[in-house]
């Protein structure tokens, strides 16, 4: 079956380390995105990939990393200058070409939790 | 300036009646469309309904409805007959402009729906 597919779905780590969060989509859509979400304050775009090799900032990119070498993967790094790390991560893809509306499909997340 | 506003951060309704989640969204493109999102306690966000700005009548998949008012820039969410397993967050959420390099959606704060039996 076509999805997304993010691990690990549970994550610690301790202050001042480096982690990155998986995703993967067989969808063979275009678009990918990374979303984190906290309590009472909706999803906020963090980055966004249209193509591959080709990547945007999002609302709150900073502390943040991301690289899109294939079409179906899209890993978010989370380093040590993100000042408050611990979220829910939600990834996301889309198709970009012809009846589009813009609908995003989402992974199941990745709960981080820094000690 | 929000540009999707979700008012009501908790919602109750009874089980088998209809329920209203407000939408209010801030955009001056002429072509974007609105979305509303499911996201059970599991946390998978699950599409609900579309609207296109330029869609004339009401997006409708089964029991949900969306009560589109373009000049009021509302777009609100409507459930009938709700059941048990409509207990969850429902987020709105927008795309502006028709394509291109236009590929983001902005998510409103969410409304928190239970539903009493």
């Amino acid at each position: 079956d076509g999805g997304i597919t993010q691990s690990p779905k549970y994550l610690f780590r301790k202050e001042g380390q480096n982690v990155t969060l998986s995703c993967e989509q067989n969808l063979n859509h275009d678009a990918m995105y990374w979303y984190r979400q906290d309590p009472g304050q909706g999803l906020r775009l963090i980055y966004y990939s249209q193509i591959v090799n080709d990547f945007q900032k999002g609302d709150i990119a900073e502390g943040y990393s991301v690289s899109r070498e294939k079409k179906e993967s899209f890993p978010l790094t989370v380093t040590s200058a993100q000042k408050n790390p611990t979220a829910f991560y939600l990834c996301a893809s889309s198709i970009s070409t012809g009846r589009w509306t813009g609908e995003l499909f989402f992974g199941e997340g990745s709960r981080l939790t820094v000690l | 300036a929000q540009k999707i506003t979700q008012t009501q951060p908790g919602m109750f309704v009874q089980e088998k009646e209809a329920v209203t989640l407000d939408c209010t969204y801030d955009t001056s493109d002429q072509s974007y469309g609105l979305f509303w999102y499911k996201q059970p306690s599991s946390g998978e966000m699950i599409f609900l309904i579309y609207q296109g700005s330029y869609d004339e009548q009401n997006a409708t998949e089964g029991r949900y409805s969306l009560n589109f008012q373009k000049a009021r820039k509302s777009a609100n969410l409507v459930i009938s007959a709700s059941q048990l397993g409509d207990s969850a967050m429902y987020f709105c959420a927008m795309r502006e402009g028709s394509g291109g390099s236009n590929y983001k959606l902005t998510f409103g704060k969410g409304t928190l729906l239970t539903v009493n039996p």
